[in-house]
């Protein structure tokens, strides 16, 4: 059963600093990973997704990487800033073609102004 | 305007009583899904559906019931044999397009108990 860990649990960052978050999962034997956010009481957006075939994803400041046969993956965040703030989530599809998703806990980021 | 809706954003629910969470999306994606997200826990996925009349079980599904009559709609009942219901619900939905599956999320419903 794939079990996915986010370190650190909290995390808290003055602004402009560059930060990596980080996530873990046990079978490496997944189809794609995808980075989440989610802001206090409301739903998740989806940040990055990377393929199981590809190394790591990039949009704007996000910088998503994988590794599989460590079984990790980071997020890196360039030059934080307030708006940065919320829980990020890290979740495996090992399920192939039916699709299901494996979540961290989370990891929750506050970017201090 | 493209999305998914889940509604009420809050629910009250009294002892014994069966409530339905409203879940609708018109993104035209095949696949539509539930999960249960706890303070300090990751989603858990209860129900999921990849076509319109075929839904299956998830890793919690006990205490919880899905129907799938329209591709966009996939509403969730919680029963009154699901003994610890109060939790945040989101319902997600992805398109079947060569395994690039992204899950987007509705805003979520609040499920608390009388």
């Amino acid at each position: 059963k794939q079990e996915v860990t986010q370190i650190p649990a909290a995390l808290s960052v003055p602004e402009g600093e560059n930060l990596v978050l980080n996530c873990s999962f046990t079978d490496s034997a997944i189809y794609n990973l995808q980075w989440f956010r989610q802001d206090p009481g409301k739903g998740l957006t989806s940040l990055l997704l990377i393929q199981s075939s590809q190394r790591e994803q990039t949009s704007g400041r996000l910088n998503a990487s994988l590794d599989k046969s460590s079984g990790r993956s980071t997020l890196y965040i360039a030059a934080s800033q307030p708006g940065d703030s919320a829980t990020y989530l890290c979740a495996c599809n090992s399920g192939g073609s039916n699709y299901k998703l494996t979540f961290g806990k989370g990891t929750l980021l506050t970017v201090n102004p | 305007d493209g999305g998914i809706t889940q509604s009420p954003k809050y629910l009250f629910r009294k002892e014994g009583q069966n409530v339905t969470l409203s879940c609708e999306q018109n993104l035209n994606h095949d696949a539509m899904y539930w999960y249960r997200q706890d303070p300090g826990q990751g989603l858990r996925l209860i129900y999921y559906s990849q076509i319109v009349n075929d839904f299956q079980k998830g890793d919690i599904a006990e205490g919880y019931s899905v129907s799938r009559e329209k591709k966009e709609s996939f509403p969730l009942t919680v029963t009154s044999a699901q003994k610890n219901p109060t939790a945040f619900y989101l319902c997600a939905s992805s398109a079947k397009s060569q395994g690039r599956e992204t899950q987007y999320f509705g805003p979520g419903t609040r499920l608390l108990v009388l």
